[in-house]
């Protein structure tokens, strides 16, 4: 697609249920990140993949989250027996294969709240 | 571990006036690379600028330019003829191998008229 496509835009759900949220990344590229935004805050670093590689999981806040990847296609971000503090702004990005000078394409989000 | 500071939680600047946003970092690296992002209410980030750490030269695109000091490690982002439609929360970001994008915190930038 143009963009980085993430569904659902807005999810509300009762603490203690799992959600899953997923991104669609642009074509072509082989990586892809998820953050995390807390209301007014900056966005926190969550998970990585890179083509084949073993994804960079060192940002997941507990063993509650978990994500994963087919090839270079579309990922999901599962947040099981979801508690308040988990209410944020899920973003994902993609970009291209090569350097890291390669800009970061982000998604328009995906709002979650816990009640 | 890269850390990014950002240390003007809001700014404000009149219609038409300049604006200078501020950012530090801490690495080790000497191969990297810096990035202004803009986000809107909207939530889309939009890359603003960015500049390459082996390059002395400031990053500029139309009415946006950096002032980098690689020693100072300080990147800061000016904004000249500040419009209306710049009116949102700025991310300053680093990013080095293995790849992973490190924000600050962000700086809410409001443009009065």
């Amino acid at each position: 697609g143009a963009g980085v496509s993430q569904s659902p835009s807005n999810k509300v759900t009762e603490k203690g249920k799992d959600v899953e949220l997923r991104c669609d990344p642009i074509s072509g590229h082989t990586a892809l990140y998820w953050y995390r935004q807390r209301l007014g805050q900056g966005l926190e670093f969550l998970i990585y993949f890179q083509g084949n590689s073993a994804p960079d999981k060192s940002g997941l806040p507990s063993d509650r989250f978990s994500a994963e990847r087919t090839g270079e296609s579309v990922s999901t971000l599962t947040i099981q027996r979801t508690q308040q503090e988990d209410s944020a702004v899920y973003l994902c990005a993609s970009s291209p294969p090569g350097t890291v000078s390669n800009v970061l394409t982000f998604g328009a989000g995906s709002r979650l709240t816990v009640l | 571990a890269q850390t990014v500071t950002q240390s003007q939680p809001e700014m404000s600047v009149q219609e038409a006036e300049t604006v200078t946003l501020s950012c530090t970092y801490d690495t080790s690296e000497s191969d990297y690379y810096l990035f202004w992002y803009k986000q809107p209410p909207s939530r889309q980030m939009i890359l603003v600028i960015r500049q390459e750490a082996y390059k002395q030269q400031n990053a500029t695109e139309n009415r946006f330019s950096v002032n980098f000091q690689k020693a100072a490690k300080s990147f800061s982002l000016k904004i000249s003829d500040s419009q209306l439609g710049d009116a949102a929360m700025y991310f300053c970001a680093y990013r080095s191998p293995p790849n992973k994008l490190v924000f600050g915190a962000g700086t809410i930038l409001r443009v009065k008229s």
